[in-house]
């Protein structure tokens, strides 16, 4: 059984670009979070989903951050026009249901030139 | 959410057990203690989790104390493979909105000497 998949591992993008960060959950896996992690910080929560639907987006930036996970295909998390402050290791959890253990992917690292 | 203390870092011998303390003394009666550790900026990575009784899987054991307001993740055998940063985490109870998030502190950095 595949544990959560993220792509790409490793992102660069120049200030003003826009950044696609993918999350395929693990298999039976219908709720995805995005937590994410500065330099020398701990993880943040940042966005909740269920299929086709935002249930938690507390921790996320109000301007150029969005996700959506459709009913088909991966979750995505979209930073548009982005910025040196957005460097950062971008980790998607995945859990069966709500409330139950969430399970980690490896991470993409963003890096803004 | 109830507030969780660990110890910054701490070193443990290779083959010898490995206790890492976590103080929650807030925490409320159906809060659960869940244990995750980050291997050198890889993904955060599960390993255990209790309510109230003691708990053993595979990888590590929890003892929680009775009075709920500290716990102890034990790695029985640890390995040089076990340096990571550990994190306790106390979950607010299910059946409240927002609370589907894990909040994560800054965790006890465990250094396995060979």
């Amino acid at each position: 059984n595949a544990g959560v998949m993220q792509n790409p591992r490793h992102l660069v993008r120049r200030r003003g670009q826009e950044a696609r960060l993918r999350c395929s959950p693990m298999k039976g896996h219908s709720h995805v979070y995005w937590y994410r992690q500065l330099p020398e910080e701990g993880l943040k929560f940042m966005v909740y989903l269920q299929k086709e639907n935002i249930i938690d987006e507390s921790g996320m930036p109000k301007e150029r951050f969005s996700a959506e996970f459709p009913k088909e295909g991966p979750s995505i998390l979209r930073i548009q026009q982005v910025v040196r402050g957005d460097s950062a290791a971008y980790f998607c959890a995945s859990s069966p249901g709500q409330w139950e253990t969430q399970y980690f992917g490896p991470g993409t690292r963003l890096l803004v030139l | 959410d109830a507030k969780t203390t660990q110890p910054t870092s701490m070193d443990c011998a290779e083959g010898r057990a490995a206790n890492l303390p976590c103080n929650h003394s807030t925490i409320s009666g159906n809060e659960y203690v869940y244990w995750y550790r980050q291997i050198h900026s890889q993904g955060p990575q599960y390993i255990i989790h209790g309510l109230k009784n003691n708990e053993t899987n595979e990888m590590a054991s929890l003892i929680i104390t009775e009075d709920r307001k500290s716990s102890t993740l034990i790695l029985p055998h640890a390995t040089l493979r076990d340096t990571a940063v550990y994190y306790c985490i106390v979950r607010p109870p299910s059946l409240n909105f927002g609370n589907e998030k894990l909040t994560f502190g800054t965790g006890t950095r465990l250094t396995i000497i060979p």
